[in-house]
């Protein structure tokens, strides 16, 4: 049965920081990562995904990497602002299926 | 392009009653997906649906719950006979092709008094 970890379960920075999270899976037989904040109250947005395939993505202050072979993934995050701050979520979509597994998340602080 | 819908946003039903979750996919999309997010819980998956089509309900309790996506229309997570421990936000998600990026709706937060 995959299992996903996320860590740390909360983390609390100054403004201009950059940061690592981390995500880790207990099966390699993956399809892809995905990674997704939420906001107190809210849906899950997609911030980005891995194919299997793929080492890394990157959109704007976010890069994403994935060892497959290791079942890990990092979400970085360079120059935190205030506005990142919110739940992060790591999810696996395994080839099974379509269905994606979660982890707990970690819940981001940025202060300012 | 209109995001995935869900409606209603919050709902409050007494022990015993029906609550009917509705989503609307993404323009195009025609594989939806039904996750349930208990209080201080994670995201579990329930149910994946293409049209007309139940292809994983391997996530969703034997009884009480079910889960449709007609021709026409909104997919549907139905639960019958609601109780408290069915309290939780309920999110919906569509994609364009199986295995796809997951785009998530504003959850339905399900009240049981």
């Amino acid at each position: 049965k995959q299992e996903v970890t996320q860590i740390p379960a909360a983390l609390s920075v100054p403004e201009g920081e950059n940061l690592v999270l981390n995500c880790s899976f207990t099966d390699s037989a993956i399809y892809n990562l995905q990674w997704f904040r939420q906001d107190p109250g809210k849906g899950l947005t997609s911030l980005l995904l891995i194919q299997s395939s793929q080492r890394e993505q990157t959109s704007g202050r976010l890069n994403a990497s994935l060892d497959k072979s290791s079942g890990r993934s990092t979400l970085y995050i360079a120059a935190s602002q205030p506005g990142d701050s919110a739940t992060y979520l790591c999810a696996v979509t395994e080839t099974s299926g379509s269905r994606l597994t979660f982890g707990e998340g970690t819940q981001l602080t940025v202060n300012p | 392009n209109a995001g995935v819908m869900q409606n209603p946003r919050h709902l409050v039903r007494r022990r015993g009653q029906e609550a009917r979750l509705r989503c609307s996919p993404m323009k195009g999309h025609s594989h939806v997906y039904w996750y349930r997010q208990l209080p201080e819980e994670g995201l579990k998956f329930m149910v994946y649906l293409q049209k007309e089509n139940i292809i994983d309900e391997s996530g969703m309790p034997k009884e009480r719950f079910s889960a449709e996506f007609p021709k026409e229309g909104p997919s549907i997570l139905r639960i019958q006979q609601v109780v408290r421990g069915d309290s939780a936000a309920y999110f919906c998600a569509s994609s364009l092709l199986e295995a796809d990026t997951q785009y998530f709706g504003p959850g339905t937060r399900l009240t049981v008094l």
